[in-house]
């Protein structure tokens, strides 16, 4: 049982590149969801979606893509990334039907734009 | 629109002192509430949370905290710290009506002193 695992762990781009950033569980939870960490700004929500075929746009949405075809997975993709969207990812989890539920968190991925 | 502060941005303890980690918040309902911890490198893990019922909650690692209606706090406290216990501390507020509304905190760091 692996959890919530991403990949990369690290990751540098030039702007104006593309990238998936990928995230897969493997506890059949209907939510995941995408954050950034800022330093000061704790994590703001880019995308989130509560089942296969169903995405919906966070906080901080613009500049990030999503889809979800499985319930393991949830990509975030990067169409021209930017050096605004050097951050800190972080992929999590949570069985929906609990209201006040416990998300669960991948190790996260370190992006720097330059 | 609901909001979290923790107005301590660091905080260095000595081992074996007590420790209080502040949070406020502003909702307009009774919210549910969150402490996350951060490890170096890691991920996010779930300390503890309030839902309803007791205002005195119990989590892992030997943390509590108190929720206060009056004061829309929620602190974090432990009564001996362990070196152990140096990571970034995150506060956060979830609406009831709906699970994707957890607003995150800027977070609190705690460095412990041998």
């Amino acid at each position: 049982n692996a959890g919530v695992t991403q990949t990369p762990k690290f990751q540098v781009l030039k702007t104006g590149q593309s990238m998936t950033l990928q995230c897969a569980q493997d506890m059949n939870h209907e939510y995941m969801s995408w954050y950034r960490q800022d330093p000061g700004m704790g994590l703001r929500l880019i995308h989130y979606s509560v089942g296969a075929g169903i995405t919906d746009q966070g906080e901080v949405p613009n500049g990030y893509n999503v889809s979800r075809s499985t319930t393991e997975d949830f990509p975030l993709r990067l169409l021209s990334a930017a050096p605004s969207q050097t951050s800190v990812y972080f992929c999590a989890t949570e069985r929906l039907g609990r209201i006040g539920g416990t998300q669960y968190f991948g190790p996260g991925t370190r992006l720097t734009v330059l | 629109a609901q909001s979290v502060t923790q107005p301590d941005i660091h905080i260095t303890v000595s081992e074996g002192a007590s420790l209080e980690l502040r949070c406020n918040y502003s909702y307009g309902a009774t919210p549910y509430l969150f402490w996350y911890v951060q490890s170096p490198g890691q991920g996010l893990q779930l300390l503890l949370k309030y839902f309803s019922g007791d205002t005195l909650v119990q989590g892992i690692k030997g943390f509590e905290a108190e929720f206060k209606r009056s004061q829309s706090s929620f602190n974090l406290r432990k009564p001996s710290v362990h070196w152990s216990d140096a990571a970034e501390y995150f506060c956060a507020v979830g609406m009831k009506t709906s699970y994707d509304k957890v607003i995150f905190g800027p977070g609190t760091s705690l460095s412990v002193i041998p």
